[in-house]
């Protein structure tokens, strides 16, 4: 059981560009969530999707941010045009249910 | 509103010295977790306790869920230990996802 995946580790994109972050869940596991952790500060909760479906977006900024997770594939996190502000490290985690998350080594994103 | 609090904020230890930490929560919880961030930004899954208490290694975890709060007991400490040790839990009532308090930063020195 490879644990959740993320990947790129590292990211670097220039001001304007898109940021495409990917994570594949645990086996078995269809829940699937993404935190945002700024530099010195906790995980924030961004969006929960399941298959095909999003559940909870509620920490998504409005506008320039989107998550799918399609039938086949790993969930994607998106961030068009990037600013400075949206360096950080992007952590998914994946569950079975409400219980037991396990979380990926996360991608960091820096915008130069 | 629903939120997740730690202290202390941060903790100084010399090796060797023993430690709690502790995880108020204000409302019922289906889930509690524990978590290590090492200083390369890894976050370890150290318990799932959502009540009761179970111990791995030097570790131990406690939950009361009628009181709404967690411990985290490191003893002996290790110099490894250092980093930031993250509660979140699962509130009641249809929130299906993880909420994190803000974390307790620990630096154990030799």
């Amino acid at each position: 059981n490879a644990g959740v995946m993320q990947n790129p580790r590292h990211l670097v994109r220039r001001r304007g560009q898109e940021a495409r972050l990917r994570c594949s869940p645990m086996k078995g596991h269809s829940h699937v969530y993404w935190y945002r952790q700024l530099p010195e500060e906790g995980l924030k909760f961004m969006v929960y999707l399941q298959k095909e479906n999003i559940i909870d977006e509620s920490g998504m900024p409005k506008e320039r941010f989107s998550a799918e997770f399609p039938k086949e594939g790993p969930s994607i996190l998106r961030i068009q045009q990037v600013v400075r502000g949206d360096s950080a490290a992007y952590f998914c985690a994946s569950s079975p249910g409400t219980n037991g998350y396990t979380f990926g080594s996360g991608t960091r994103l820096t915008v130069v | 509103g629903i939120q997740v609090e730690q202290s202390p904020p941060d903790l100084i230890l010399q090796e060797g010295a023993n430690s709690t930490l502790r995880c108020n929560f204000s409302d019922s919880v289906n889930n509690l977790q524990w978590f290590h961030q090492n200083p390369w930004g890894q976050l370890i899954n150290l318990f799932y306790i959502p009540s009761g208490t179970k111990q791995n290694g030097r570790l131990s975890a406690t939950t009361v869920a009628t009181e709404r709060y967690s411990l985290l007991y490191i003893s002996s400490s290790q110099t490894t230990d250092s980093g930031v040790y993250f509660c979140a839990a699962v509130f009641s009532g249809g929130y299906n996802k993880l909420i994190f308090g803000a974390g307790t930063r620990l630096a154990v020195h030799p």
